[in-house]
């Protein structure tokens, strides 16, 4: 099946700062998402893009399909910015399941 | 809108009991999918259901199992619970399963003692 990997696995970032958050995979992929899990566990969508650039606001994402890989930028972090980044990812077959990376913990200072 | 809904948020359970979840997709949506999210193995696949059929299944032993019903509800059981269940059980919908956007649900925590 196709494997994920998220890097870096933490990052601690002064407020204002800027961050980028990586996310190869191995396969093609017709699913890719990003996702923010906040302090009670609940997924909050932030990006469905399984190709091309998006922007929402200070956030945007970036996917490279040829090359295998997706960024999520953060850009004047604020301190709700704080939590866990996963990125989940599904193949074309439809017997594809979907596979989560091991995210990215993020740690925003004041 | 209504999102997705997930019953009960949390549960106490003792080994060998077992454990039934529900979940009410965003309306319109005919993709159901489950997840367990334990701090060792992260976020795993449990399955998918569309239209009332299991559509994919991930690599858990038969004491997971699940169900959808024809307005696209969906349930999933874990009979003989081990301390190893306790777990985040996180539900999404999708409007069209395979490759199609997820949106999740607030989970069911679930503590096996």
């Amino acid at each position: 099946g196709i494997q994920v990997e998220q890097s870096p696995p933490d990052l601690i970032l002064q407020e204002g700062a800027n961050s980028t958050l990586r996310c190869n995979f191995s396969d093609s992929v017709n699913n890719l998402q990003w996702f923010h899990q906040n302090p009670w566990g609940q997924l909050i969508n932030l990006f469905y893009i399984p190709s091309g650039t998006k922007q929402n606001g200070r956030l945007s994402a970036t996917t490279v399909a040829t090359e295998r890989y997706s960024l999520l930028y953060i850009s004047s972090s604020q301190t709700t910015d704080s939590g866990v980044y996963f990125c989940a990812v599904g193949g074309y077959s439809s017997a594809s399941k979907i596979i989560f990376g091991s995210g990215t913990r993020l740690s925003i200072r004041p | 809108k209504a999102g997705v809904t997930q019953t009960p948020r949390y549960l106490i359970k003792t080994r060998g009991q077992q454990v039934t979840l529900s979940c009410s997709p965003i309306s319109g949506h005919r993709s159901v999918s489950w997840y367990q999210q334990t701090p060792g193995q992260g976020l795993q696949f449990l399955f998918e259901y569309f239209s009332e059929t299991q559509r994919n299944k991930g690599n858990f032993p038969g004491r997971f199992s699940g169900r959808q019903f024809s307005n696209s509800r969906s349930e999933m059981n874990v009979s003989t619970l081990e301390l190893g269940d306790s777990a985040l059980y996180l539900c999404a919908s999708s409007p069209q399963g395979s490759g199609g956007e997820l949106f999740f649900g607030e989970g069911s925590r679930l503590t096996v003692l």
